[in-house]
């Protein structure tokens, strides 16, 4: 157990729909980042948030967002999904200060049919 | 963004050293080098980090290179275990950054 929690683990649902993946976040972490991997494009990065703020963006599709509760928890949702989207979903969280190792969550996996 | 080159793959026997090494010719004076790892089905493991000394920890030992431009990870007594893709990455500003370029990695498969 790495600390990182990630719900669900596994995901199906239709083209179209909207899913939320949660995240929380190593005790004290309070940055938390979101990745995307799929078999033809390895590890994406989607967003980081950072004690509640958004804080930097990566390659993530306007279909997608992000939000980190007071608790830091954090829900990456996805909406309109495409066949493409069918991924691992990865959530990462950090220490406050640099450069502490990054800490990964199992994953949620996501099949849109 | 400063990127990494690595070999695709490698190959180990049980028990015996390896080196992987880990191109960065472009790093910065500001780039953490760290090492991640990811056995199948699951979500990357942090290995080691360093800046510019080497580093050693439980899981392995990361020696860099005078001018930085190169790296790499020891594993000092492989094992079935540590056959998985092994990721080096430039971490510019730490973690406040927050963004860590994956690329392909090296395949590291440990032979019994």
């Amino acid at each position: 157990d790495s600390g990182v929690t990630q719900t669900p683990k596994h995901l199906i649902t239709a083209t179209g729909q909207r899913v939320t993946l949660r995240c929380s976040p190593r005790s004290g972490d309070l940055s938390v980042y979101w990745y995307q991997q799929s078999l033809d494009q390895g590890l994406q990065f989607l967003i980081q948030y950072y004690n509640g703020e958004e804080r930097a963006k990566g390659n993530i599709l306007e279909r997608f967002s992000a939000q980190q509760f007071p608790d830091l928890h954090s829900e990456l949702n996805l909406s309109s999904l495409e066949l493409g989207d069918s991924a691992l979903y990865f959530c990462a969280s950090s220490a406050r200060d640099p450069p502490y190792g990054y800490t990964f969550g199992s994953g949620t996996r996501l099949t849109v049919v | 963004d400063a990127k990494t080159t690595q070999p695709n793959s490698m190959e180990s026997n049980e028990e015996e050293p390896v080196h992987l090494p880990c191109n960065h010719s472009t790093i910065s004076g500001t780039d953490y080098i760290h090492w991640y790892r990811q056995l199948p089905s699951q979500g990357p493991e942090y290995v080691i980090h360093g800046l510019t000394s080497n580093v050693n920890n439980r899981m392995a030992s990361l020696a860099i290179a005078e001018d930085r431009k190169s790296s790499t990870l020891i594993l000092h007594r492989a094992t079935l275990r540590d056959a998985a893709v092994y990721y080096c990455i430039l971490d510019s500003y730490g973690g406040s950054q927050g963004n860590l370029i994956f690329g392909k990695g090296t395949k590291l498969s440990v032979k019994p």
